[in-house]
């Protein structure tokens, strides 16, 4: 079974520019939760969405925002990129909704805002 | 706010040792998670505990769990130079909204 994806594996943009990020999950999953990783702020989790809701929201400004499709595909897009966003962006899929199950995560995908 | 907290920071040990990494964390959890990230990739699942158990082996990994302690470990035996690496553990926070992640442990194994 093909794992998660991610693409791009690498992006770098400008400040103010937007960026949009697509996640491929494992088949057959349809959670999809997205995590930013910073050296200094660690892993931290962005959104999960569920059946092409949003479930839950971490605690970012509205720039960051997701959607899912109906084939479970997810994508993020950051708008007016500053350079504090630069970060590694994962994502994990699992069979669940919620984070009481095994999260499997993409290779993830490297953003640099200059 | 990070749950969970590794010690320590880093580790540095000689193939064959075994390692130990300690995580604690702030409120009752449903379960507690660790995960093995290699130089900036993406994060591998390693072991899934939860709150009803005290212990948990998978190969050469044991986790414990003391919920009395709000405290984990993560015993690694007989580590080898792959096993190089940071290491997470992860809790739900105080609501199930979302994985919460500690800072990690970066482990290295010399040959």
């Amino acid at each position: 079974k093909a794992g998660v994806t991610q693409t791009p594996r690498y992006l770098i943009k400008t400040r103010g520019q937007q960026v949009t990020l697509s996640c491929s999950p494992i088949s057959g999953h349809r959670s999809v939760s997205w995590y930013q990783q910073t050296p200094g702020q660690g892993l931290q989790f962005l959104f999960e969405y569920f059946s092409e809701t949003q479930r839950n929201k971490g605690n970012f400004p509205g720039r960051f925002s997701g959607r899912q499709f109906s084939n479970s595909r997810s994508e993020m897009n950051v708008s007016t990129l500053e350079l504090g966003d630069s970060a590694l962006y994962l994502c994990a899929s699992s069979l669940r909704p919620g984070h009481s199950y095994e999260q499997y995560f993409g290779p993830g995908t490297r953003l640099t805002v200059t | 706010s990070q749950q969970g907290e590794e010690d320590p920071q880093a580790l540095s040990i000689q193939e064959g040792e075994n390692a130990t990494m300690n995580c604690s964390y702030k409120t009752s959890i449903n379960n507690l998670q660790w995960y093995r990230q290699n130089s900036g990739r993406g994060l591998v699942h390693l072991i899934l505990i939860r709150s009803n158990e005290r212990e948990k082996h998978s190969g050469r990994l044991r986790v414990t769990l003391d919920t009395s302690k709000k405290s984990s470990s993560l015993l690694i035996t007989a580590s080898r130079a792959a096993d190089t690496a940071s290491y997470f553990c992860a809790t739900d926070d105080e609501h199930g909204n979302k994985l919460v992640f500690g800072a990690g442990t970066i482990l290295r194994v010399k040959s």
